[in-house]
């Protein structure tokens, strides 16, 4: 079925410290996956995406990993900072117009 | 400034009412969506709408009918309300000419008594 999971529903990160949050899919034709932030009482904000064709990709401070062969995508946060504190999210797109969505890591970053 | 608008942010209301929520984009965009987001904070897509065409409809009840009455504008009406009805609901936006990252409004939290 299609199904975009998380391995964990909570992390918790110190301050300064770098956080991986991970992500399985399960549709092996997906060609865009994004990773996307949720603070509380907000909207889902996008933070960085890969196209399958690539295995990383890096912004600020952020990293994304795709690994295509276990269907499997990882969001790296380098010097975590309390303002990450979140709920991460990791989709995928099947065509162009649907997408499916992980469901979620709370990313807590302790003082 | 805002990019993606939704109103109202929160919704009480009785059982068997009928309810909308508006959505606005600026942003230029040709694909609307709206989404539900449960109590666990997940994510599910509910319709998705290109140059004012629907073009998908996740099994969605009949009792909720969008409406776009252009491409900036995605209203959502729900009939007969349920308990079960009760979420946050999202509205993105997007370039549906190619893939790209959706933008989100800041939801409307629908409760139900």
């Amino acid at each position: 079925g299609e199904s975009v999971g998380l391995h964990l529903p909570t992390l918790s990160v110190q301050e300064g410290d770098n956080s991986i949050i991970n992500c399985a899919y399960s549709n092996s034709a997906s060609d865009y996956f994004i990773w996307y932030k949720q603070e509380s009482g907000k909207g889902p904000q996008f933070i960085i995406d890969i196209r399958s064709n690539m295995d990383k990709r890096q912004g600020q401070r952020v990293t994304v990993l795709l690994n295509k062969t276990v269907k499997h995508l990882s969001l790296q946060i380098a010097a975590t900072q309390p303002g990450d504190s979140a709920v991460y999210f990791c989709a995928e797109t099947e065509g162009t117009y649907k997408y499916i969505f992980g469901t979620g890591t709370r990313l807590k970053v302790l003082a | 400034d805002t990019a993606v608008s939704q109103t109202p942010k929160y919704l009480v209301t009785q059982m068997g009412n009928d309810k909308s929520i508006k959505c606005e984009q600026n942003l230029g965009h040709d694909t609307m969506y709206w989404y539900k987001q449960d109590s666990k904070k997940f994510l599910k897509i509910m319709f998705s709408y290109n140059n004012k065409e629907l073009i998908i409809n996740e099994t969605v009840p009949n009792r909720f009918s969008p409406k776009s009455p252009d491409k900036a504008h995605l209203n959502l009406h729900i009939n007969s309300l349920e308990l079960g009805d009760s979420a946050v609901y999202f509205c993105a936006s997007s370039r549906g000419s190619s893939i790209g990252a959706q933008h989100f409004g800041d939801g409307t939290r629908l409760s139900i008594l």
